[in-house]
């Protein structure tokens, strides 16, 4: 079975700050990773994806990921936060067997301050 | 442009009527179609998997005559929501994609039953 953790269900800070929203997997076999943005009443956008290519993702709206199989984590980062980056954040790997059916974690809202 | 809509985006109904909910997919043919629920401040969980043509596989603890999903093309899915009580009232969201591209996702539907 494969899942995503995802730590802390709220994060935090400044405008202009570093985002590092936290994704820790565990899978069997080599996991495609990603990343999705969800703004209220809406459904998910796409920010970046792993598919075991190279592990440091580059996505939309300047966020990248690093794949660590050393640290079993894939975790978000923007090096500078804008109050439109206010949303919720949810890490998925895909379930084994699938290459489709996605297993999300519980999700991190993060708020930006002015 | 969006590849997936789905309809309606918000529905307010009386406890016992069943709700159907549209998901077309607009740029592609798509043979397979995921429902997913989501209660406030949590995850996505999936509920079943939309086959075109066949039967949909349901997940574990999800009612199939409670919630019938219908594949009969290949570019619409649809969700109804049987008997619909209080405890049905949830965001769902439904997705699809094309090969081993990333999930495409609707802009999800809240449903309130009164």
């Amino acid at each position: 079975a494969q899942s995503v953790t995802q730590l802390g269900s709220h994060v935090s800070v400044s405008e202009g700050a570093l985002v590092l929203l936290r994704c820790n997997y565990s899978s069997s076999v080599p996991p495609y990773l990603f990343w999705y943005v969800q703004y209220p009443n809406q459904g998910l956008q796409l920010l970046l994806k792993y598919t075991s290519a190279a592990t440091l993702v580059k996505g939309i709206n300047g966020f990248e990921a690093e794949f660590k199989k050393s640290e079993t984590s894939f975790h978000l980062t923007k090096p500078s936060a804008h109050m439109s980056d206010a949303a919720e954040y949810f890490c998925a790997v895909t379930r084994s067997g699938s290459a489709r059916q996605l297993t999300f974690g519980s999700g991190t809202q993060l708020t930006v301050l002015p | 442009g969006a590849v997936v809509s789905q309809h309606p985006s918000w529905v307010i109904c009386k406890s016992g009527t069943s709700v159907k909910i549209e998901c077309r997919s607009l740029d592609f043919q798509a043979t397979t179609m995921f429902w997913y629920r989501q209660f406030p401040k949590q995850s996505l969980m999936l509920m079943a998997t939309s086959n075109e043509g066949s039967k949909a596989t349901y997940e574990q603890g999800v009612e199939k005559d409670k919630f019938l999903i219908n594949h009969a093309s290949l570019t619409l899915s649809t969700l109804t929501v049987t008997s619909a009580h209080p405890e049905d009232s949830s965001f769902y969201i439904c997705s699809t994609n094309q090969g081993d591209q990333p999930q495409h996702f609707g802009d999800g539907t809240r449903l309130s039953i009164l």
